[in-house]
């Protein structure tokens, strides 16, 4: 069975600086879809980032990236230029998917303070 | 702009009560998802759906049941509420993966539910 762990319950990060999330994997499937999401203080769920597992290359999206280690099973998110306004609960995912039916994994979260 | 809608934000019901809980996107998603969010457990797959009256059990879909008699609904019931119920309740829905659609999850805002 998968399995998704976030080590990080709680995280504090000074405005302007960078900060990485952590978040390892269990599984045996070869293709599947990682994701990082956001959860602001009584917001909605926000998809930051997507990887596919068979793409070599770490998805970016302007201030957040993934190092993402496959042979690791390793999917950490780097923040760059951190904001008041990244301050929420951030889930790792896995998802795999076939025949109709989707297989969705979530961390336990990691609560980001981003301190002024 | 994708919209999920959850038709409260917060619930207080008694045990034993019959409690229905109804999501609605307006992307015409083929996907939809009911998740309970706990403290320390994260996101937990309760059932999901990946068409009309098509439906299937997530990791804990004891004491819960679902309807999808309409693409944009998803009804989330408890037959009989508990107070090991007590949760809160996301709803998501999503195209499935295929490379003219990006497959992310869209979040509604979550019920707060209690069981007293």
């Amino acid at each position: 069975a998968q399995t998704v762990t976030q080590s990080q319950p709680e995280m504090s990060v000074q405005e302007a600086e960078t900060v990485t999330l952590s978040c390892t994997y269990d599984t045996s499937e070869s293709n599947y879809y990682l994701f990082w999401y956001k959860q602001p203080p009584s917001r909605q769920m926000i998809l930051v980032i997507r990887q596919e597992a068979y793409k070599q290359q770490n998805a970016t999206e302007n201030r957040f990236s993934v190092n993402f280690q496959k042979a690791a099973k390793s999917f950490s998110l780097k923040i760059s230029d951190s904001q008041l306004g990244d301050t929420a609960m951030y889930f790792c995912a896995f998802m795999k998917h076939g025949s109709g039916t989707y297989k969705y994994i979530f961390g336990t979260g990691t609560r980001l303070k981003v301190l002024a | 702009d994708v919209k999920v809608t959850q038709s409260s934000r917060y619930l207080v019901k008694r045990t034993g009560e019959k409690v229905f809980l109804e999501c609605v996107q307006d992307m015409d998603h083929e996907n939809m998802f009911w998740y309970r969010q706990d403290p320390g457990l994260g996101l937990r797959l309760i059932y999901f759906s990946y068409d009309v009256k098509m439906k299937e059990k997530g990791d804990i879909p004891e004491g819960y049941s679902v309807s999808r008699e309409k693409k944009e609904r998803f009804s989330l019931i408890l037959e009989s509420a508990s107070t090991n119920q007590t949760s809160m309740y996301l709803c998501a829905s999503s195209f499935p993966p295929r490379w003219d659609k990006t497959d992310t999850q869209y979040f509604g805002p979550g019920t707060r539910l209690t069981v007293l």
